[in-house]
């Protein structure tokens, strides 16, 4: 089945701590792209990459981190930076950067702090 | 910076009841627009997808519209289910985010049987 996976379903932070949500997509897309979602909020841009090796920031990096070393894979990781990091965390991905291409979601990672 | 914005923020209807749900957008400069689905905790499935030039796209009972020039678009949904329950999210193309997505805030629909 072609589509994305993010994983973990649930990750539980400690203060001070690190963590690194994992996206996945065998869809073969260049485009890929971190969301964050707060309760009663819409969708946020966190970072997004056009092509391996680049990415680039969104409308909320300060505190996050990501790479983009295969085409498939594109991981963000939460630093401790991040001092509210509680939320839903989507990952997406479209074909190309043209117009009529849809983005495609995976299932989401809730970061909780502990 | 573009602004999206989705009235209601939140529906009750009883099965079978055709409704609308509207979203307007700021910035009529979007390359397209989308309308999402999504369920309790889990991701967003795309329902429709309607380009610039396009006016409006229709999916089974879905119909959406869109007017550029007045920064509006507008879900009809016909015959309502149980099942369409969930929130739906409007978003616009970001042309100049690698054509990221804006999203609105969402309208939560509950169709009661």
């Amino acid at each position: 089945d072609g589509g994305i996976t993010q994983s973990p379903k649930y990750l539980f932070r400690k203060e001070g701590q690190n963590v690194t949500l994992s996206c996945e997509q065998n869809l073969n897309h260049d485009a890929m792209y971190w969301y964050r979602q707060d309760p009663g909020q819409g969708l946020r841009l966190i970072y997004y990459s056009q092509i391996v090796n680049d990415f680039q920031k969104g409308d909320i990096a300060e505190g996050y981190s990501v790479s983009r070393e295969k085409k498939e894979s594109f991981p963000l990781t939460v630093t401790s930076a991040q001092k509210n990091p509680t939320a839903f965390y989507l990952c997406a991905s479209s074909a190309t950067l043209r117009d009529q291409e849809t983005q495609y979601f995976g299932p989401g990672t809730r970061l909780l702090v502990l | 910076k573009q602004e999206v914005t989705q009235i209601p923020a939140a529906l009750s209807v009883p099965e079978g009841e055709n409704l609308v749900l509207n979203c307007s957008f700021t910035d009529s400069a979007i390359y397209n627009l989308q309308w999402f689905r999504q369920d309790p905790g889990k991701g967003l499935t795309s329902l429709l997808l309607i380009q610039s030039s396009q006016r409006e796209q229709t999916s089974g009972r879905l119909n959406a519209s869109l007017d550029k020039s007045s920064g509006r678009s507008t879900l009809y949904i016909a015959a309502s289910q149980p099942g369409d329950s969930a929130t739906y999210l409007c978003a616009v193309n970001r042309p100049n985010s690698g054509y990221a997505l804006n999203f609105g805030k969402g309208t939560s629909l509950l169709v009661t049987p």
